[in-house]
């Protein structure tokens, strides 16, 4: 089967940095995404990390291991609007087809 | 651009009713999911279909049922609606399983 584990909630203050950290455990792992998710909106697309090492986006970076099982997502410099839902979500390759097999999502409060 | 269009956004149902959730999506992207979202989790995978003709189960397919007779619709079916099915549906779409998923707006299902 598969398990993806991230933290259920965290807080940070505004203009400081904070890291989301999201393990898993699968078969056919090719990949792995991270969504933002503001309350009653849809997913967007963060990031996604194919290879080991770390991406980085403008104030977002996205790190993989793959041999640990483990990413993280470290957003910088941060503000309000970054309040939302942080989605970790694993590309897995079947039989029948490919498909993203998605964590609960880790809540970031961001307090001034 | 319209992107994922789906119809309706907000709907209740009682016990036992039937109804169809819309899916469009205009970028002719082959692969199309329906995920589901309850409260404060990520998201399930209902249904997928890597192109027209084709259509797979995911984790939670139970007492839906989907078809993919074009390209651009991928249109979910609940025969008989119970409680358990209140949730937020999306659907989704890509141009293939690693270029990250273009997430509709949502539909909100209440059942009573």
């Amino acid at each position: 089967g598969q398990n993806i584990d991230q933290p259920t909630e965290m807080t940070a203050t505004e203009g400081a940095i904070v890291q989301i950290n999201c393990t898993y455990q699968t078969s056919g792992f090719n990949g792995l995404f991270w969504y933002q998710q503001h309350a009653g909106e849809a997913p967007t697309f963060l990031s996604y990390n194919v290879l080991d090492g770390l991406e980085e986006k403008g104030r977002f970076s996205s790190f993989l291991s793959r041999s640990k099982g483990y990413s993280y997502l470290l957003l910088k410099e941060l503000q309000m609007k970054d309040s939302a839902s942080y989605l970790c979500a694993v590309y897995i390759l079947t039989g029948g087809g490919n498909k993203l097999t998605f964590g609960t999502g880790t809540q970031l409060k961001v307090e001034l | 651009n319209a992107g994922v269009t789906q119809t309706p956004k907000f709907r209740i149902l009682k016990i036992g009713q039937s109804m169809t959730l819309q899916c469009t999506q205009d970028m002719n992207h082959n692969y199309m999911y329906w995920y589901r979202q309850d409260p404060g989790m990520g998201l399930k995978l209902i249904y997928y279909s890597v192109g027209a003709g084709i259509t797979d189960k995911g984790e939670v397919p139970n007492g839906y049922n989907v078809s993919r007779s074009t390209t651009e619709d991928f249109p979910l079916r609940l025969e008989l609606a119970a409680p358990s099915q209140t949730s937020v549906y999306f659907c989704a779409s890509s141009y293939a399983g690693d270029y990250g998923y273009t997430f509709g707006s949502g539909t909100r299902l209440t059942v009573v």
